[in-house]
Parts: structure tokens; sequence; C-alpha cells
């Protein structure tokens, strides 16, 4: 059964602490790992979209990365901006319907 | 370049109730997807649309039912509302073609009583 799971389920850090977030998926043929940021009562904003393993992609302070098996949103020196909700999303082999991960909350201290 | 819109931004409705959720797709996106979401959990695919018909489906019952227009504008339309689609339902837009990278809307806010 295709998969998307993220961990952990909310990450807690002090400004300028570096961390990273886990998504992990069992899609068949994955065709493209896509991650979003969402604030509270708003839509998702396209971040990054990731088709290869070994593939890294970076925007200000965000670094996410693909393996066979995971993905990894590499966050550096984050300030309290970066507070949000990180989603990661995978397509299923109907090539039109992504299952997304239940997302990891983060929230930077200032 | 106009961003996907959504309105209303908030709606409540009760029990056995009928709503229309409206969506104006990304300037030159001609591909629309709903999805549900509720609290803390990631976005559920309702449906699709491509050149005014329906292209895909998720696991979603038939009161659930959309269209879309020739400007490529659409809407959600649920029917017998029931307490449990008391959530967030968000609107994405897409080129076919690149129908993987979606823009999504605001969303509507949906409480039913």
């Amino acid at each position: 059964e295709d998969q998307v799971t993220q961990s952990p389920e909310a990450l807690r850090l002090q400004e300028g602490e570096s961390s990273s977030l886990n998504c992990s998926y069992t899609v068949s043929g994955l065709r493209g790992l896509f991650w979003y940021r969402q604030d509270p009562g708003k839509g998702p904003e396209f971040l990054f979209t990731l088709y290869s393993a070994g593939e890294e992609k970076e925007k200000e302070r965000l670094k996410a990365t693909l393996t066979k098996k995971e993905s990894f949103l590499h966050i550096t020196a984050p300030k309290p901006e970066d507070s949000a909700t990180y989603l990661c999303a995978a397509p299923m082999d109907s090539n039109y319907q992504l299952i997304w991960g239940a997302g990891t909350k983060l929230i930077i201290k200032p | 370049e106009t961003g996907v819109t959504q309105s209303p931004t908030h709606l409540i409705k009760t029990r056995g109730q009928q709503v229309t959720l409206r969506c104006s797709s990304q300037s030159g996106h001609n591909t629309v997807s709903w999805y549900q979401q509720a609290l803390g959990q990631g976005p559920q695919f309702i449906f699709q649309y491509y050149r005014e018909e329906e292209n895909g489906r998720g696991n979603f019952p038939p009161r659930f039912s959309g269209l879309q227009f020739p400007n490529y504008s659409s809407e959600l339309n649920v029917n017998a509302l029931e307490l449990d689609d008391s959530a967030l339902y968000l609107c994405a837009s897409s080129l076919w073609g690149a129908v993987l990278e979606q823009f999504f809307g605001p969303g509507t806010r949906l409480t039913v009583l």
C-alpha cells in the first residue's frame, strides 16, 4: 500500500538551532517527492520537487534531499518566521493523486 | 499573475444541508484538484477536473461532486452534510503535464453543526 509518513509530529527549536525533518515513503515507481509549507488556516505553499535519489534543492535556510526510501528537509539556523507545518507528498500510480504525510509542526522560539 | 482564490473563507452549516465552494485557478492553469484537510492531518484528495471533466477521484462518496467551467474555475458541492465533513477544503491548480506541481488557494473552512 502506498504510504507517506512524516516524523517527528512536532519539533521545537531555538532560533539558530539546525535540524532535519523526515519523510519516508513506500510508493511504487516514485515519480516525484514534494515538500510544502503550510501556515495555520492557509493553503500549502509549494517549496520543492525532487525526482531522483541523490537530488538536492535549496531555498534560503531550507535544503531538501532524497534517497530511495526517504526525504529530508534540513533547516539551517532557523528563524521564528520559519515556524509552520511542513508537509511532504508523493504521487500514486494514477499520476494525478498525491498521497500526503500528516506533516511536521515546526516551532522556532526566539 | 493571479494566484488561486477560494470563496467563501469560512462557512457554517447544519447537518443535512448542502454547500457549494468556489475556486478560481491561477492564471494559465487548466487543471483543478480539490482536497479535504482535517485538523492535524495532511490533505486528502477528493477529485480533479481537467477540460471540464472529472479526471480522477479519491475515496469520497457521490454526495461530493464538482464542476469545472470553461474559464477553468471550479465548484465543489457537498450534499447531505455530516459532522465529519467539517474541515478545511483546499483547491489547487496546475498545468496538465505538470499536474503534480500544484499551487493551492487559501482554503475554505467548513464547520458542520
